[in-house]
């Protein structure tokens, strides 16, 4: 079955730098991967999506990128603020055939921007 | 910004007993689906609903769950008879229909926190 892996379950880093958190996933190609941010008790949000034929993808201070060879997705944020400090989750969909695939998330990545 | 509503916020049932799960998806969205996430566990896919019928579902999804459209708006999970394993984040989630090959992004509600004793 299809694994995620979300390297750091903890990321601490200074404000102002750049924060970048990894996922990795095991057997198939993943359609798309989607990242998501989750604050305690609440609902995942939607950030950025990037398809299996995108090697990056761009909004704001936020960078995603795919390589599909490594089986692994880097996500970025620059010049991070405290306010950025959260779960970040990954999460990849398998193609089915153009429908709109379910989606296999990894643990998450929490991340500390400490002031 | 339109948004996934869900309600209760916070549902405590007694095992065994029934509940309905509740969720407004964005209006012009056509896939609808239902994850869990068990307290400190990753998000987990329950089902997905398009067309008025299941979609796909998981290993999770078994007898005891069911969904509904039952009106233009309100997209329900329930579980028949709650044990306490099923203590857990609702949360529901919908997306707009992509081309053929195109895949589109789901939007989570704020999800229904279910308390089973």
């Amino acid at each position: 079955s299809q694994k995620i892996e979300q390297n750091s379950e903890a990321l601490n880093i200074q404000e102002g730098k750049t924060a970048t958190l990894t996922c990795n996933y095991t057997n198939y190609s993943p359609a798309y991967l989607q990242w998501y941010r989750q604050d305690p008790g609440r609902g995942p949000v939607f950030l950025l999506l990037i398809r299996e034929n995108e090697k990056e993808k761009r909004k704001e201070r936020l960078k995603v990128t795919f390589d599909t060879t490594l089986k692994q997705s880097l996500f970025h944020i620059t010049a991070s603020q405290p306010a950025d400090s959260a779960t970040y989750l990954c999460a990849l969909a398998l193609n089915y055939g153009g429908s709109q695939g379910n989606l296999i998330f990894g643990k998450g990545t929490k991340l500390s921007v400490k002031p | 910004e339109p948004e996934v509503t869900q309600t209760p916020s916070h549902q405590v049932t007694q095992m065994g007993q029934e509940v309905i799960l509740r969720c407004v998806p964005i209006s012009n969205h056509l896939y609808f689906y239902w994850y869990r996430q068990i307290l400190g566990q990753k998000v987990e896919f329950l089902v997905s609903f398009y067309n008025n019928e299941i979609s796909e579902k998981s290993e999770i999804f078994d007898d005891q769950f069911s969904v509904e459209r039952p009106d233009g708006s309100n997209f329900t999970l329930k579980i028949r008879s709650t044990k306490l394993e099923d203590s857990a984040m609702y949360f529901c989630a919908s997306s707009e229909i992509g081309n053929s090959g195109s895949y589109n992004e789901q939007f989570f509600g704020p999800g229904t926190r279910l308390t089973v004793l």
